[in-house]
Formats: structure tokens, sequence, C-alpha cells
């Protein structure tokens, strides 16, 4: 079964120092999508980065990066000069398309962010 | 702008009674998706709709009912058999291919009374 794992309920950084998430995941399918959402206490998600199963290069969006090795099936998000904005929760997810031709997604636990100043 | 609207915002329900939280999308897209959140936790699929007149049960779809007459609309109502509805709902929309992120609206807490 589809699975995604984060195994850091919460992370304090200081701010302007850069900061990793982990994420690992489990799937048999050879291709899939991996993304990273960001959840204030709003409670909106917001999509940070996207990385395609297929891609040799490591996704980049600003201060978001992707540190994707599939071999070991991780995909941990690094976020660089953490500003405290960034406080929220963040979300792993998979994408996989389904044998009726759809797609589904699944989401890891979520990770609390902490910025401090 | 294109976007999903949840309405309302909260939502108190009665014990033995039904409520339907409304979700609107603008976007075109065929799919659209509901998921629960419970506090700290992440987000669980309850029903998934493909197209027009179609729809799945997700992983925790007991308790819980959706309609989907129309592309651009997906209620779920919270039915009396769902025991403890107390949550965050979101719903999400998305279009093919496997690169496209889900679009997710504001999301409706439902408490009970």
């Amino acid at each position: 079964a589809q699975k995604i794992t984060q195994t850091q309920p919460g992370m304090f950084v200081q701010e302007k120092e850069a900061v990793t998430l982990d994420c690992t995941y489990d799937t048999s399918d050879q291709s899939y999508g991996l993304f990273w959402y960001k959840q204030p206490s709003s409670g909106e998600m917001i999509f940070l980065i996207y990385q395609g199963s297929y891609d040799e290069q490591n996704a980049t969006e600003g201060r978001y990066s992707l540190n994707f090795q599939k071999a070991r099936k991780s995909a941990n998000l690094v976020i660089s000069a953490s500003q405290l904005g960034d406080s929220a929760m963040y979300f792993c997810a998979m994408r996989e398309k389904l044998n009726t031709g759809g797609f589904k997604t699944i989401f890891g636990a979520g990770t609390r962010l902490f910025v401090k100043a | 702008d294109g976007g999903i609207t949840q309405s309302p915002k909260y939502l108190f329900r009665k014990e033995g009674q039904n409520v339907t939280l409304s979700c609107e999308q603008n976007l075109n897209h065929d799919a659209m998706y509901w998921y629960r959140q419970d506090p700290g936790q992440g987000l669980r699929l309850i029903y998934y709709s493909q197209i027009v007149n179609d729809f799945q049960k997700g992983d925790i779809a007991e308790g819980y009912s959706v309609s989907r007459e129309k592309k651009e609309s997906f209620p779920l109502t919270v039915t009396s058999a769902q025991k403890n509805p107390t949550a965050f709902y979101l719903c999400a929309s998305s279009n093919g291919p496997l690169n496209q992120p889900q679009h997710f609206g504001d999301g409706t807490r439902l408490s009970i009374l």
C-alpha cells in the first residue's frame, strides 16, 4: 500500500538559517509525483514544489528545494534562509495514477515548523 | 480569479442531524476531492470524483455521502451515522497530468453542539 512518512512532528529553526523537513514514501508504482504543501494556521493549503519520479534533477522553487533520492524513496524539503512567515505545518504528498484513469493523492502526517527570531 | 469556494467557514451540528458542506470550483477541473483533517494530523481522503455523475469512496467514507451533478460542484453531507464529525474539512480539485498540484478551498470547521 502507498504510504507517506514524515517522522518529525515539530522542528525549530533560527531565522535566516536553512532547515530540512524529512519525507519518505512507499509505492510499487514507477510513475508518481511528489508534492510539498504549506498549511498556515489559517488552514489553507499552499502548493510549494513538485518532483516527478522520472525527474533526474532536484526541483527548486525560490527558497524551496526538494532533495529527491529515488533509491531511498525519500523526498526531503529544504527551506533556505528561513523567514518568520515560514512558521506553518508542512505536508509531503504523493500522487499516483489510478487504474480508472484518474489520480489519487495521499498525505503524510505533517511537520510543524517554528521559525525563531 | 479562478479558485475553490467552500462554505460555510464554520458549521455546528446537533446530535442526529445531517449537515451539508458546499464546495464550488471555477477552475474547470474534472476531479474533485474531500479530505478530513483532525488536529495535528494529515489529510485523509473521504470521497473523490473524477467526472460528473461518478464518485468513489476514499479511505474514511463511512458516515459521509456526496453527489456530483455538476462539474463545478461537489457537496459533502455529514450524516448522523458519522459519530465523530468534529474536524476540519478541505475540498480540492485537480486536472491531469501527474504533475498538477491539487487546488484547495479554505476549509470548513465542523463542530458538534
